[in-house]
């Protein structure tokens, strides 16, 4: 079946410090791929989203590409803030399951 | 305003008690999932569904049941709460077709603690 691995955590950098958290994934089909953001006590949000192979998702200064031939989604972001301090999911969804497969999550913490 | 909402938010059981968690969305998605949220487990998938009357187990469905008799609403209850239940659960919903890509729309959760 699908699955998602995610780097483990948890990963503590300094303010403006570069980010990268590996994700790969295990599919059978052509599934879309996606970053989930969670802040303490809340639901998760969707960060951005690629669908295609090669297609680059990006949304708030992070992004992510879509590698099929390493079959990674890896998420970056050039200069991390204090409130980019959160729980990290990669996923990916076959559209036509009706279900997603996510990772374990990265918890990120950046100090000042 | 449009989204997911999850009722209670939080709640406490005992032992062998039974409860259903709400869950209700307003965008008209077909597709309806519930996920527990345990430490260092990631999200598990319990039970989903792709319209309504149409529902499937996922990873982790025993002690679970759900129905889908409208688009809006995916109750998720509990039979006989056990303490392994204790978790956080999010509900989740997402349209079918390419307009939305896949991605879910996540409810706040529900913080359930059986002692």
């Amino acid at each position: 079946g699908d699955s998602v691995t995610q780097m483990e955590g948890p990963v503590t950098l300094s303010e403006e410090a570069f980010l990268t958290i590996n994700c790969t994934y295990t599919a059978t089909g052509y599934p879309s791929l996606f970053w989930y953001v969670q802040y303490p006590g809340e639901g998760l949000q969707l960060l951005l989203k690629a669908t295609k192979a090669d297609d680059k998702g990006s949304n708030k200064g992070f992004e992510a590409t879509y590698r099929k031939e390493t079959t990674s989604f890896h998420l970056e972001k050039g200069s991390v803030q204090v409130s980019d301090s959160a729980v990290y999911f990669c996923a990916l969804s076959d559209g036509n399951a009706g279900k997603s497969t996510f990772g374990d999550g990265t918890t990120l913490t950046v100090k000042p | 305003n449009a989204g997911v909402t999850q009722t209670p938010k939080f709640q406490v059981l005992k032992t062998g008690q039974s409860m259903t968690l709400q869950c209700a969305q307003d965008m008209n998605h077909e597709y309806m999932s519930w996920y527990r949220q345990d430490p260092g487990m990631g999200l598990r998938l319990i039970h989903y569904s792709v319209g309504a009357g149409i529902t499937d187990q996922g990873e982790v469905p025993n002690g679970y049941n759900v129905s889908r008799s409208t688009t809006e609403d995916f109750p998720l209850r509990l039979l006989s709460a056990a303490p392994s239940q204790t978790s956080v659960y999010f509900c989740a919903s997402r349209d079918r077709g390419r307009r939305s890509n896949y991605g879910y729309t996540f409810g706040s959760g529900t913080r359930l603690t059986v002692v």
